[in-house]
């Protein structure tokens, strides 16, 4: 297995452009989710997904859109990249039980720069 | 308000000491509580998870315990290696939402 995979590692934008995350996973997981983590901060959630065709916001989600087209894949989308986005990107997922996800299971995170 | 705080922020030591890193919550209600390891540049690990009726689980030199009534939980590492130099996260859950702590960053010096 390859486990959860994202591309690419490292990105420079500027201001405004948009751009995709990609993140997949081969595990048959249900729950997937986004985090940013930034200097001295906890990760924090942006959005997750529970199963294909069903997403949600997490607790930061202004200025990103997500879709679940299929199990495998969440890509993350900057629609106007702001230097406030300047961050690591991290793709996570995991079983569910009663609802709730079990222990995730991360990729090796996105360097995000936005100049 | 960060509903998990970590302590110490950082933490040096030498080779083969042990250590004790520390996590306090005030997440509620209380589901589980999981430490995770997270090597430079790469993603978070899961280490151990304890829920509700836990007080203490070990995965190799790394020990676990949780106080759900005073809402503490610590991270015992023992004759530590070099390959422990790392940051260390707790998160604890109230059911549907993780809630993240900070971390420690551990160095362990040869």
């Amino acid at each position: 297995n390859a486990g959860v995979t994202q591309t690419p590692k490292f990105q420079v934008l500027k201001t405004g452009q948009s751009m995709t995350l990609q993140c997949a996973q081969d595990m048959n997981h249900e729950y997937m989710s986004w985090y940013r983590q930034d200097p001295g901060m906890g990760l924090r959630l942006i959005h997750y997904s529970v199963g294909a065709g069903i997403t949600d916001q997490g607790e930061v989600p202004n200025g990103y859109n997500v879709s679940r087209s299929t199990t495998e894949d969440f890509p993350l989308r900057l629609l106007s990249a702001a230097p406030s986005q300047t961050s690591v990107y991290f793709c996570a997922s995991s079983y569910q039980i009663a609802g709730a996800p079990d222990t995730q299971y991360f990729g090796p995170g996105t360097r995000l720069t936005v100049l | 308000k960060n509903q998990v705080e970590q302590s110490p922020q950082s933490l040096i030591i030498l080779e083969g000491k042990n250590c004790t890193l520390q996590c306090n919550y005030t997440v509620s209600p209380f589901s589980n509580l999981r430490w995770y390891k997270q090597d430079t540049g790469r993603g978070p690990v899961s280490l151990t998870i304890m829920t509700f009726s836990e007080n203490t689980k070990s995965n190799g030199r790394y020990t676990a315990t949780l106080d759900a009534d005073t809402k503490q939980s610590s991270l015992h590492i023992t004759a530590s290696q070099l390959s422990d130099s790392a940051s260390y996260i707790c998160v604890v859950s109230d059911r549907y939402d993780m809630r993240f702590g900070a971390g420690t960053r551990l160095t362990v010096k040869p």
